[in-house]
């Protein structure tokens, strides 16, 4: 029962830009609280990709993320055959008073 | 270098009580800021949230799922502790505890997981 929708896949070829959205409400992302972004490799720990827009040291500048009212993005450009995982955007809402995650988007690297 | 591992059985039976165990190491719970959290992801599914420990003492739960959780720490240890009980088969899945990363206990994100932990709720 997640709170914030993602579209379920996305795709590109090697090189392209792509983006994953994360849709909201007011009780969340269109609060003062931040969405960050994590990629999850199977088999593996999720990893913090982008916390508000920053980067954690050693996540390439080809990740960026950006926010509007109720939604939030994620950018890849220059898309490469390791960013094939799945992404999940977080943030916390105020009226559950708790940490909610997004429905998760896997992209794939045609 | 923070990091965390969890433990605990990788079998439960139905109506059982599980309890995980975080141990982590590269912070201190008792540091202004500081979390502890349990995140879960059934087999095929999405991530979710279940529950948050702060340096504070305060915790927040998953609504849904606040009548069967709780989270407790001991700081001198360097541990957490997540109950959940009336276990289903629907519970299974990995559970991960994470490094709550913030300034207040509200927001913030979860910057360091553990390998996560498989089990399965089955007679």
């Amino acid at each position: 029962q997640s709170v914030l929708t993602q579209p379920p896949s996305v795709s590109g070829a090697p090189g392209q830009r792509v983006t994953i959205s994360c849709t909201g409400s007011n009780s969340n992302i269109g609060t003062v609280y931040d969405v960050h972004w994590y990629q999850h490799l199977p088999g593996t720990a999720p990893k913090l990709l982008i916390y508000g827009n920053n980067r954690p040291s050693g996540v390439p500048d080809r990740f960026s993320g950006s926010k509007s009212g109720t939604s939030a993005s994620l950018a890849i450009t220059g898309l490469q055959a390791e960013d094939e995982a799945d992404y999940y955007c977080q943030s916390y809402d105020i009226s559950l008073s708790g940490y909610v995650f997004g429905t998760g988007t896997k992209v794939t690297v045609l | 270098q923070i990091t965390l591992k969890e433990s605990g059985p990788t079998l439960v039976q139905p109506t059982q009580t599980l309890t995980l165990t975080c141990t982590f190491s590269g912070f201190s719970l008792s540091t202004s800021g500081a979390g502890v959290g349990w995140i879960r992801q059934p087999p095929g599914k999405a991530v979710e949230w279940l529950a948050v420990i702060y340096w504070n003492d305060n915790k927040r739960y998953s609504p849904s799922l606040r009548s069967r959780l709780t989270i407790t720490k001991d700081t001198s240890k360097n541990q957490v502790v997540l109950t959940m009980t009336n276990m289903d088969p629907v519970d299974t899945a990995t559970y991960y505890c994470a490094h709550r990363r913030g300034a207040t206990d509200t927001g913030g994100n979860f910057g360091s997981w553990g390998q996560g932990t498989l089990v399965t709720v089955s007679s």
